[in-house]
C-alpha cells in the first residue's frame, strides 16, 4: 500500500508557542490530504482537507486561523497549530489517498501535549 | 454532512466465536466503506473496504456486508483469535475528494 509518513509522532510544548506537523506522501504524489484528530478514547475527526496548490478547506467548527495548513508540494502537507493551548492536546493523524476515490492510509500520528 | 453510528461501542467475545459491528450512514450518495483497526496509540490500519456498487466483501476472516437501500453496512470477523482484540472504526466517504467520516468506533475483546 502507499506509504504516509508524519513527523514528528511526539511533541511537548507550551501553552502559547506554535507547533508545526510534517505530513508526507513518501511513493507518491498526493494533490489532496486530509487531517484528523482524536481525543483519548474517541473517533477521528476530520479537520480540514489540504489541498495542493490551493488554499485548505475546514470542516465547521475548525477555526482555520488556529490550525493553519500549508500543502505546498504533491508530497507535503504540514499543520501548524498556532497559539496551543492544553485543550489542542489531541492526537492529530493525516492521511492522503494516492488518486482521488482510491483507498486512503494513515501517518503514524503525531501525539501533541500542551503544558 | 454524513452522519456514521456504529454499534456496539464495546463488544466482549470468547475466542474461536464470531464478532459482528454494525454501521449505519445518513447520506446516500456515499460510495465508500472502509473498516480500520486501530491500537492503543497507532494509527488506524486499513482491513477491508466495500464499494456501493458491490454487497458484500471476504478476506480470509474478515468479511463486510453492504445493504445500501438500508444505508448500513457490517464487519464480520470469524474464528476470532487474540490479536483480533483492538478499536474498530467503520467510515464512509462521498466524492472521491472528500475525506472520511467515522463511526465512533468499538472496542473489541477477545477473551481466551
Amino acid at each position: 500500500g502507499a506509504v504516509v509518513s508524519q513527523h514528528p509522532s511526539r511533541v511537548i510544548c507550551k501553552s502559547g508557542t506554535s507547533v508545526k506537523i510534517e505530513c508526507r506522501s513518501l511513493d507518491f504524489q498526493a494533490t489532496t490530504m486530509f487531517w484528523y484528530r482524536q481525543f483519548p478514547k474517541q473517533s477521528l475527526m476530520l479537520m480540514a482537507t489540504s489541498n495542493e496548490g490551493s488554499k485548505a478547506t475546514y470542516e465547521q467548527g475548525v477555526e482555520k486561523d488556529k490550525f493553519l495548513i500549508n500543502h505546498a508540494s504533491l508530497t507535503l502537507s504540514t499543520l501548524t497549530v498556532t497559539s496551543a493551548h492544553p485543550e489542542d492536546s489531541s492526537f492529530y493523524i493525516c492521511s492522503a489517498p494516492p488518486n482521488q476515490g482510491a483507498r486512503a492510509f494513515f501517518g503514524q500520528g503525531t501525539r501533541l501535549t500542551v503544558v | 454532512g454524513e452522519n456514521v453510528e456504529q454499534h456496539p461501542s464495546t463488544l466482549s467475545v470468547q475466542e474461536g466465536d464470531s464478532a459482528v459491528i454494525k454501521c449505519t450512514y445518513s447520506d446516500s450518495a456515499s460510495n465508500y466503506f472502509p473498516w480500520y483497526k486501530q491500537e492503543l496509540g497507532k494509527r488506524p490500519q486499513l482491513i477491508i473496504d466495500i464499494r456501493s456498487n458491490v454487497g458484500e466483501k471476504k478476506d480470509q476472516r474478515i468479511a463486510v456486508t453492504l445493504n445500501k437501500t438500508a444505508k448500513h453496512f457490517s464487519l464480520h470477523i470469524t474464528e476470532t483469535q487474540p490479536e483480533d482484540s483492538a478499536v474498530y472504526f467503520c467510515a464512509a466517504r462521498g466524492g472521491g475528494a472528500d475525506g472520511l467520516t467515522f463511526g465512533k468506533g468499538t472496542h473489541l475483546i477477545i477473551q481466551p
